[in-house]
């Protein structure tokens, strides 16, 4: 089955500042990878997602960038604020059959005032 | 409603108790899933489906779970005889037909097994 793995485990930047947050994943068939932001106690909230047939996606200060063929992923985030610190999960499915999300461990993103 | 509703947000069970969790999907949405999340770990899938029914249930780590969506809209997950590693959160998410369209999740049900 699919495995993803996501680094790092914590990251601490300061305001302004850029974030990256990368995935791997293991499924070649695996084609949607979406990115949730999770702040304490919250629900999980879809924040941009990627489908295989593009490599690179914007959204103001959010992008995602893939690798087809080293089967990566990437999350980045310019100009950070406060507000941006919560944990980022990375995952993965197919569009095929039942369509369940892998997801990475998360990353804990802290934003230096 | 506006969102994916869940319920109990907080339970506590004995050890040996069985509990029952409750999710409203988003109204017309097709898909539901389970997901459980353990403390510092990303949501791990559970059970799937599609109305009424339940086309995965790969993820149900033991007999001891149960769910079902009866009407193809609520849904319910049963835990016979909690024992202390359920301990989690168990996260509900639902979507509209179609291939990966976005899945909204609910805020959660945290359960804890003393």
């Amino acid at each position: 089955g699919e495995n993803v793995e996501q680094h790092p485990s914590t990251l601490s930047v300061q305001e302004g500042d850029s974030a990256v947050i990368k995935c791997t994943y293991s499924d070649s068939a695996s084609n949607y990878f979406p990115w949730y932001k999770q702040e304490l106690g919250k629900r999980p909230q879809l924040i941009i997602d990627i489908r295989s047939n593009v490599g690179e996606k914007k959204d103001q200060r959010i992008a995602v960038t893939l690798n087809k063929t080293a089967k990566h992923f990437s999350l980045h985030i310019t100009e950070t604020q406060p507000e941006d610190s919560a944990v980022y999960f990375c995952a993965a499915s197919r569009m095929s059959g039942a369509q369940k999300l892998v997801f990475g461990q998360g990353t804990r993103l802290t934003i230096n005032p | 409603g506006a969102g994916v509703s869940q319920s109990p947000r907080y339970k506590v069970a004995k050890r040996g108790q069985d509990v029952a969790l409750r999710c409203d999907p988003i109204s017309g949405h097709v898909s539901l899933f389970w997901y459980q999340q353990a403390l510092g770990q990303g949501p791990e899938f559970l059970t799937y489906f599609q109305n009424e029914a339940q086309l995965d249930k790969s993820g149900l780590p033991s007999d001891r779970f149960f769910a079902e969506r009866p009407e193809g809209s609520v849904s319910t997950l049963k835990i016979q005889r909690t024992q202390q590693e359920d301990s989690a959160v168990y996260l509900c998410a639902s979507s509209l037909a179609g291939r990966n369209t976005e899945a909204f999740f609910g805020q959660g049900t945290r359960l804890t097994v003393v």
